[in-house]
């Protein structure tokens, strides 16, 4: 059965800084992962989608990275601001159930303070 | 903007007080997710519609029921609330179901059961 972790669980930090947020999955027969945020009280925006065969995509200050074998994937945010807190979700897609599904970690808080 | 639309966004009911809660979409998506989220836990799949076939995850309880009487339309219904069903209920889209596609998320309904 496939679980996915994400730690820290929390994170707080002052404007400006670099950061990596962790997910790491335990089955590795995934078709892609994506990284969403959350913030309080709403639904979810996807924020990267990454496909089996690929190492990593980019999109602005956000680079997300897959090591498949490993059951890793990591979330770096360059240059963090304070509008940048919210909750972080990793959520790997892959066969459960006779069908394949997201299966989602509890995310990382994230505060990043002027 | 093609896009999932949740209403309400809050809903509060009464213990054992039948609720619906309702998501619409604009993609033309052949998929429809509806998603449990407790407070600070990941998001957890309920059910899903493909088309008109509708797939029930193993530990869904019965009192969780869905419709979907047309392409755009799905509803959650809760025939018996109880307090540890209060939750932000997600409702998901994708194209199809094959490995690669990417799951669009409406903002949520937050459940309050008193």
């Amino acid at each position: 059965k496939q679980e996915v972790t994400q730690i820290p669980a929390a994170l707080s930090v002052p404007e400006g800084e670099n950061l990596v947020l962790n997910c790491s999955f335990t089955d590795s027969a995934i078709y892609n992962l994506q990284w969403f945020r959350q913030d309080p009280g709403k639904g979810l925006t996807s924020l990267l989608l990454i496909q089996s065969s690929q190492r990593e995509q980019t999109s602005g200050r956000l680079n997300a990275s897959l090591d498949k074998s490993s059951g890793r994937s990591t979330l770096y945010i360059a240059a963090s601001q304070p509008g940048d807190s919210a909750t972080y979700l990793c959520a790997v897609r892959g066969i459960s159930g006779g069908y394949n599904k997201l299966i989602f970690g509890a995310g990382t808080r994230l505060a990043v303070h002027p | 903007d093609a896009m999932v639309i949740q209403n309400p966004r809050y809903q509060v009911t009464q213990f054992g007080k039948p609720v619906t809660l309702s998501c619409s979409q604009t993609l033309n998506h052949n998929v429809m997710y509806w998603y449990q989220q407790k407070s600070s836990q990941a998001p957890k799949l309920l059910f899903h519609y493909y088309d008109k076939d509708f797939n029930n995850e193993a530990d869904t309880p019965d009192n969780f029921q869905s419709r979907r009487p047309n392409t755009s339309f799905c509803f959650l219904d809760i025939r018996s609330p109880g307090l540890g069903d209060a939750a932000m209920y997600l409702c998901a889209t994708s194209r199809d179901r094959d490995n690669y596609n990417e799951q669009f998320f409406g903002p949520g309904t937050r459940l309050t059961v008193l």
